[in-house]
This record gives structure tokens, C-alpha cells and sequence, in this order.
């Protein structure tokens, strides 16, 4: 089974920060990797799918990229309403494994 | 599009439950399914996914054995039923549908687009 592990597990960023996070496949995969963001007490909403495809009506400041075991989601200028936790998940084989998640806060 | 479920509550350990989803707002029999959830305070777990005839059932390890998920087109609803739980299975529990596309004749899979509000088991004594 494929592993996802990423970093980092927490930050504190200003309003219009780059964050950047990332998240590594214990095995090198294809780009059959999605990003979801979680705000607090609410479900998870897909961002990204294939690594670098924004889901409808997702804000362009998010992107994705990365290949083979290591990818990233950036979030160009942190906006107030970006607080919340981000997760992984690969669907390239196996389990659908997520991260364990990377929570992003306001400084 | 509407993801809603039931059936969550308090069991001892060793006992069973069964949830529901309710579906609407799209064409349930057009997409594979999946149970996804996460235990108080940590992150999301996939546990099961059906495919949209149930022809292909997929369990994570840690429910293999214990669970079973299965599906009626005909009334649009997902269902996951559990046996013999235990303390680590507590968490609330998201019914989820496959975003997938259709091009050169199959369907593409993408991610999961619609989430529900969740169920919450809890097992304990």
C-alpha cells in the first residue's frame, strides 16, 4: 500500500503569505493525487485532483504540482478564510490513502 | 446533490450497527461510493468503497472482515454495516461520492466531491 506522509503537520502564517505544503508517497505514483481542505467543524471539500487540477469554484490562488513521490499544494496569499486543515489522498493504487493532514493557522 | 446519514449512536464494544445514506440530486447508480471517517480529534481514514453495480468492493485492513458496505440503486442509498466494534472505530462517519468523468468509453476517477454531514459512532462501555 501506498503511505502519505506531510509537512509540515502545522504552520502559523500571516494574512498574504505563501504557504506551501507537501506530502510524500512511500512509492513513486502517477499524479493520482487530491487535495481536500478541512475548515474547522465543517466537512472536507475537494480542492485539487490529479495533482494539479483546481476543482470548480476553488480560488486560483491554490495550485498543485509535484510527480513521482513528492507533491505540493501552495496557497499564494493566505486569506483569512483559509484556515483549515489540508489532506492529501492518492488514488493511484490500493487503499485511497490520505496524509495525516497539514493545519494551517493565522499568525 | 445531497449525501445525508443515519444510523450512528452508542454501542458497547463487540456490538453492531448499521448506517444509511440517503442520495439526491443526482444520479446515484452513475457513481462508485465510498465510507470515509475520522476519529475524534485526528485525521480522515477511508474505509470502503463500492463501485456504482457493486460489482467491486474495496475495505481498508483495519475493517476487513468486520464491515460491509453495499448499495440499492433502486432506493438511492449507501449503507455500511458493522460487527464486532471497537474503541478505535469511534469516529464520525462520512458517506461520500467518487468524482468521476467519462471519455474513451470509461469512467475516469478524480477525487471525492460530495461529502455528507457525517454520522457519529461511538463504541463503548
Amino acid at each position: 500500500d501506498i503511505q502519505m506522509t506531510q509537512s509540515p503537520s502545522s504552520l502559523s502564517a500571516s494574512v498574504g503569505d505563501r504557504v506551501t505544503i507537501t506530502c510524500r508517497a512511500s512509492l513513486p505514483m502517477s499524479n493520482y493525487l487530491a487535495w481536500y481542505q478541512q475548515k474547522p467543524g465543517k466537512v472536507p471539500r475537494l480542492l485539487i485532483y490529479e495533482a494539479s487540477t483546481l476543482q470548480s469554484g476553488v480560488p486560483s490562488r491554490f495550485s498543485g504540482s509535484g510527480s513521482g513521490t513528492d507533491f505540493t499544494l501552495t496557497i499564494s496569499s493566505l486569506q483569512p478564510e483559509d484556515v483549515a486543515t489540508y489532506y492529501c489522498q492518492q488514488y493511484n493504487s490500493g487503499p485511497r490513502t490520505f496524509g495525516q493532514g497539514s493545519k494551517v493557522e493565522l499568525k | 446533490v445531497q449525501l445525508v446519514e443515519s444510523g450512528g449512536g452508542l454501542v458497547e464494544p463487540g456490538g453492531s450497527l448499521r448506517l444509511s445514506c440517503a442520495a439526491s440530486g443526482f444520479t446515484f447508480s452513475n457513481y462508485s461510493m465510498n465510507w470515509v471517517r475520522q476519529a475524534p480529534g485526528k485525521g480522515l481514514e477511508w474505509v470502503s468503497s463500492i463501485s456504482r453495480s457493486s460489482g467491486f468492493i474495496y475495505y481498508a485492513a483495519s475493517v476487513t472482515g468486520r464491515f460491509t458496505i453495499s448499495r440499492d440503486n433502486a432506493r438511492n442509498s449507501l449503507y455500511l454495516l458493522m460487527n464486532s466494534l471497537r474503541a478505535e472505530d469511534t469516529a464520525v462517519y462520512y458517506c461520500v461520492r467518487d468524482f468521476l468523468s467519462y471519455s474513451g468509453n470509461k469512467y475516469h476517477y478524480h477525487g471525492m466531491d460530495v461529502w455528507g454531514q457525517g454520522t457519529t459512532v461511538t463504541v463503548s462501555s
